[in-house]
Parts: structure tokens; C-alpha cells; sequence
């Protein structure tokens, strides 16, 4: 069985601050990770993904995350943050190639907060 | 990335009455399709994993006979609602993935049963 979890129902960080969003994982294989992220009323952005190769992996809007074996855990981090940043931000987990049909298991959602 | 467009974004509707939600891989064929429920401030809940041409596999759970979901074309599949109650009011998003197994996302129906 696969898991994911996001430890922290909600982060908020200053705007120009660093913003890190916590993510362990739980599977019996070699993991494959995303990071998604949901503005209001709409469906899921794509940010990043782990499969394999460089444990740090930079994704769009400046977004990058760094998979951690040891540590069963996949943290989303941007340097600097933005106002616009602020959403819901889903881990997610796939235990098995990528081969159309795996189901991608999600965490529970960080909601990201920006101050001005 | 690939589109998804889901249709409709936002549909009212009567207690007992039947709804429709389209999604359409538009740029690329999604041999299959994931529908996902997302209650307020939750994360997904997958409801059911379709395959262009088959049966749909339902979650533990989710009640086949209630959400009825078709997916005859590498283009389309659709997700109907039969019987609508108060309790299906709820966020719908489906994704498709084709050859390369990446996700990609429609934008969401918000079903309001009233």
C-alpha cells in the first residue's frame, strides 16, 4: 500500500520569506512523487516530480523539492515567496513505473498562506 | 502540458434529478481517466478509475450504481450523478493519462444539489 502525508494543515510565511511545505511518503517500491498545486475553485496545477535522477528537483514557478530516502520524505521549498503562492498545495505518491493506470495517492493539502 | 477541459465548472441542480460532467482530453488521447471527489478543505478522494472501452473501477465504497461513469472514446468520459442528493454536493475533478503516464487535471465541476 501507498501513503502520503502532509503533517501541516496550513503554513504561512512572509512574503520574500522561505517557504518550505513538508511530505512523507510510504511505499513498497520505488516511490514516484509529485507536488500539485489547487488555487480556489479550480483543479490541480502540476508543480514537480521525482522519479528518478537528481535528488533535488526544480519545478515550475520557481517551486522545488528534494526527495530524501532516508527520511521517506519529499519537502516542497521555494527561496522567496509570493503573495501569489498562496493556494492549496497536494503531495502525492505513485508506487510503481509510469505506466498509464497507476493510481496516484494524494496527502491531505497544505494550505499556503502569503502575507504582503 | 496537456489540457483537460471539464464541463460544466459549476451546475445546480434538484434533489433527484440526474447530472452530467464531461471531460475531454483535447491534445491528447487518455487511454485513462481518474474522477476524483474533494470535499471542502479535504484532499482528493479518487472515486473510480476508467479505461477507454471498459468498465469502470470503482473505490471501496463509492456506489457504481450512483455514479455512473462512461468512458467510450480516448477523448472523453463522462461522470453522471443519477439521482442527485444534498450529500453529492461536492467538488469533481477528473484527469486523464495517456502513453507517458503523467497526470493531467480538468478544472473542476462544483455540483450543488439543492
Amino acid at each position: 500500500a501507498q501513503s502520503v502525508a502532509q503533517p501541516e494543515d496550513q503554513v504561512k510565511v512572509a512574503e520574500g520569506n522561505p517557504l518550505t511545505v513538508k511530505c512523507t511518503y510510504s511505499v513498497s517500491g520505488n516511490p514516484y512523487l509529485f507536488w500539485y498545486v489547487q488555487y480556489p475553485n479550480r483543479g490541480l496545477q502540476f508543480l514537480l516530480k521525482y522519479i528518478t535522477g537528481d535528488n533535488l528537483v526544480k519545478g515550475s514557478y520557481g517551486f522545488e523539492a528534494e526527495f530524501n530516502k532516508s527520511q521517506t520524505s519529499f519537502h516542497l521549498k521555494k527561496p522567496s515567496a509570493l503573495v501569489s503562492d498562496s493556494a492549496l498545495y497536494f503531495c502525492a505518491v505513485r508506487d510503481g513505473p509510469k505506466a498509464a493506470g497507476n493510481k496516484l495517492t494524494f496527502g491531505g493539502g497544505t494550505r499556503v498562506l502569503v502575507k504582503p | 502540458g496537456a489540457v483537460v477541459s471539464q464541463h460544466p465548472s459549476r451546475v445546480i441542480c434538484k434533489s433527484g434529478t440526474s447530472v452530467k460532467i464531461e471531460c475531454r482530453s483535447l491534445d491528447f488521447q487518455a487511454t485513462t481517466m481518474f474522477w476524483y471527489r474533494q470535499f471542502p478543505k479535504k484532499s482528493l478522494m479518487l472515486m473510480a478509475t476508467s479505461n477507454e472501452g471498459s468498465k469502470a473501477t470503482y473505490e471501496q465504497g463509492v456506489e457504481k450504481d450512483k455514479f455512473l461513469i462512461n468512458h467510450a472514446s480516448l477523448t472523453l468520459s463522462t461522470l453522471t450523478v443519477t439521482s442527485a442528493h444534498p450529500e453529492d454536493s461536492s467538488f469533481y475533478i477528473c484527469s486523464g493519462t495517456g502513453t507517458t503516464g503523467e497526470l493531467f487535471f480538468g478544472e473542476g465541476s462544483r455540483l450543488t444539489v439543492l
